[in-house]
């Protein structure tokens, strides 16, 4: 079968760093994806990992272990408009994006 | 990135009408587009896929004749909620992905649909 999991809420710090994960099972894999939803909009693209390890974008990086079924998306120098909503969610092999149900991330001053 | 244009992205219809939700690729050929329902913080529900020239597929539990989907070009798709009633209200979010295999998709910036 297929599924994902991702916590519910994290709390974090204006200025410091937060790692949320994301674990997934799949019999096919098509690349991890991690949008970033503020409330009452449509998600926005944030990553994309189809091969194992780090990639770097400004603030944000996301990780990826394949044999694990584990990913992480890390913000570092958290904004207050990174609060949000951060989805998960990994393609299978007909190509469908399988959804997380969402962290809600807030940042306090 | 490829542009998604969603319209409208408010809607308040009477109980009993329906809806038309349209979703256009503005700068590529959207061979399958994706409809999404969204309730007040939870994920993304799918509902159902749709390929361009050919009958949508839906996921389980989801009505196919009350969620009318028309996908009759590489460029728009519509979604039409039929007979609408206050528990149809929802956030409704399109995305659509070029040729098959294509990775990312994009998104709609979503319908905010309240029946009242």
């Amino acid at each position: 079968g297929q599924n994902i999991d991702q916590p519910t809420e994290m709390t974090a710090t204006e200025g410091a760093i937060v790692q949320i994960n994301c674990t997934y099972q799949t019999s096919g894999f098509n690349g991890l994806f991690w949008y970033q939803q503020h409330a009452g909009e449509a998600p926005t693209f944030l990553s994309y990992n189809v091969l194992d390890g780090l990639e770097e974008k400004g603030r944000f990086s996301s990780f990826l272990s394949r044999s694990k079924g584990y990913s992480y998306l890390l913000l570092k120098e958290l904004q207050m408009k990174d609060s949000a909503s951060y989805l998960c969610a990994f393609m299978d092999s007909n190509y469908q994006l399988i959804w997380g149900a969402g962290t809600k991330l807030i940042i306090k001053p | 990135g490829a542009v998604v244009s969603q319209h409208p992205s408010r809607v308040i219809c009477k109980s009993g009408t329906s809806v038309k939700i349209e979703c256009r690729s503005l700068d590529f050929q959207a061979t399958t587009m994706f409809w999404y329902r969204q309730f007040p913080k939870k994920s993304l529900m799918l509902m159902a896929t749709s390929n361009e020239g050919s009958k949508a597929t839906y996921e389980q539990g989801v009505e196919k004749d009350k969620f009318l989907i028309n996908h009759a070009s590489l460029t728009l798709s519509t979604l039409t909620v039929t007979s609408a009633h206050p528990e149809d209200s929802s956030f409704y979010i399109c995305s659509a992905r070029g040729m098959t295999g294509d990775t990312e998709a994009f998104f709609g910036q979503g319908t905010r649909l309240t029946v009242v």
